[in-house]
Formats: structure tokens, sequence, C-alpha cells
């Protein structure tokens, strides 16, 4: 596709449920990130994968959070045990990589996810 | 560890009054400064990327600079249609690519 698409837009939950934030990037793309935002902050970052294995995960707040990559394209955040507190806007980005650099990441329109 | 502290938090400006928003950082190794634009129930869209002291980058009217310590985001004449949060993110230690992002500026541009 032409941009990063993120599935659901929105997602309501009730508290203790299981979800899944799915995220299809820019074809060709190797690097995709996974980030968090609340009202008025700035992104918060989770965990970035390069091709199919996660290159950084320090950003997972405890072990309810898990993402995957298994043909290093389509990735899926899980959340298990949601609690209120989970409620955010989540974002997904990609970047490709050129003459070993990575470059500027663009964003899809995130999933808003509300846990009641 | 890598730190993004942007400046001022929320700027009001008449349509055509110029100012620049401020993005101080604190990395291990600068690889890159990024600047985005996030409209509300958007992601971010992305503007610029500096990587020197020294370099410059201009789109319509707005203008990106870098120092060793901050960048600025000049913006000249501004229309409503500017009225955003801009975001600045720094990739810095070599051992990860991630980027961290300062809390952004909501800029609100009157007529």
């Amino acid at each position: 596709g032409a941009g990063v698409s993120q599935t659901p837009s929105n997602k309501v939950t009730e508290k203790g449920k299981y979800v899944e934030l799915r995220c299809d990037p820019i074809s060709g793309h190797t690097a995709l990130y996974w980030y968090r935002q609340s009202l008025g902050q700035g992104p918060e970052f989770l965990i970035y994968f390069q091709g199919t294995g996660a290159a950084d995960d320090s950003g997972l707040p405890n072990d309810r959070f898990f993402a995957v990559r298994p043909e290093g394209s389509v990735s899926t955040l899980k959340i298990q045990r949601t609690e209120r507190g989970d409620s955010a806007v989540y974002l997904c980005a990609s970047s490709s990589e050129g003459q070993g650099v990575i470059t500027e990441a663009f964003f899809g329109q995130g999933t808003r996810l509300t846990v009641v | 560890e890598d730190q993004v502290t942007q400046s001022p938090e929320a700027l009001r400006l008449q349509e055509g009054e110029s100012s620049s928003l401020n993005c101080s950082y604190t990395v291990s190794g600068l690889r890159g400064l990024f600047w985005y634009r996030q409209d509300p129930g958007k992601g971010p869209e992305f503007l610029f990327t500096l990587y020197s002291a020294g370099e410059e980058k201009e789109k319509e009217r707005l203008k990106a600079t870098l120092t060793k310590k901050e960048s600025f985001l000049h913006i000249t004449a501004p229309k409503p249609e500017d009225s955003a949060t801009y975001l600045c993110a720094v990739r810095g230690s070599y051992n990860t690519d991630k980027l961290i992002f300062g809390t952004g500026t909501r800029l609100q541009v009157f007529p």
C-alpha cells in the first residue's frame, strides 16, 4: 500500500480482555516501530523490529505486552489482561534502510484503544 | 540516557506573525533529528531530517536548523492551516534505531 495501515482504527474492550492491534507497513520497509501516545504527550517507544526479529523491546511496559512480525512485513501488537491504564493511541511506523542507514519513519493513523 | 525537550508547550500566533519552536536534545551520538507535524486524531506526518550541526532544511513556510545541542523550527508568515502539534525526535545511541520523541509544541494560528 501507499502508506502504513493500522487496524482497527478504534477498539473498545473490557478490562481483563485480550486485544490484538495490526500494522501493515510500507512495502519494502525493513524496520517497524510501535509507539504509544497518551493525550497531550509525545509518542512513547514500545518496540522496534528489523526484519522478523525484535531489535529493541526495551519500551514494553510489562509482560502483558508482546509483538510479533513473523514474515518481516505485517506486525501484531498483543496485549493480555488489559487494564484501564493501557488506554491510549497505539502508533505504528516503518522505515527503510539504505547504505546501512535507517531513514525517517512514516507513521500510520493509529489505533485508539479504550479499556472500560 | 537520550532525552528531548521541546518549548514552548503551546504557542498562539496571529496569521503572518513569524516565530520559532525549540527542540533541545541530549544524546550519546546523534544519528538524526526528525521533525513531525501531527493533526488531531492523526498519526505524525514527517517533515524534515537533519543529521549534522549547521544543516538546514526548508519546506514552504517551515525551516529547520540544527546545532550541537538544539534544533529550531522557524515558521515564517504562518497561516491558520499551519495549526498543529509539532514533534521533534532524535535517533541517538548506536545500539538501537529507536526514535525518542519530545512532548511537542501545540501551535495555533489565528486569522
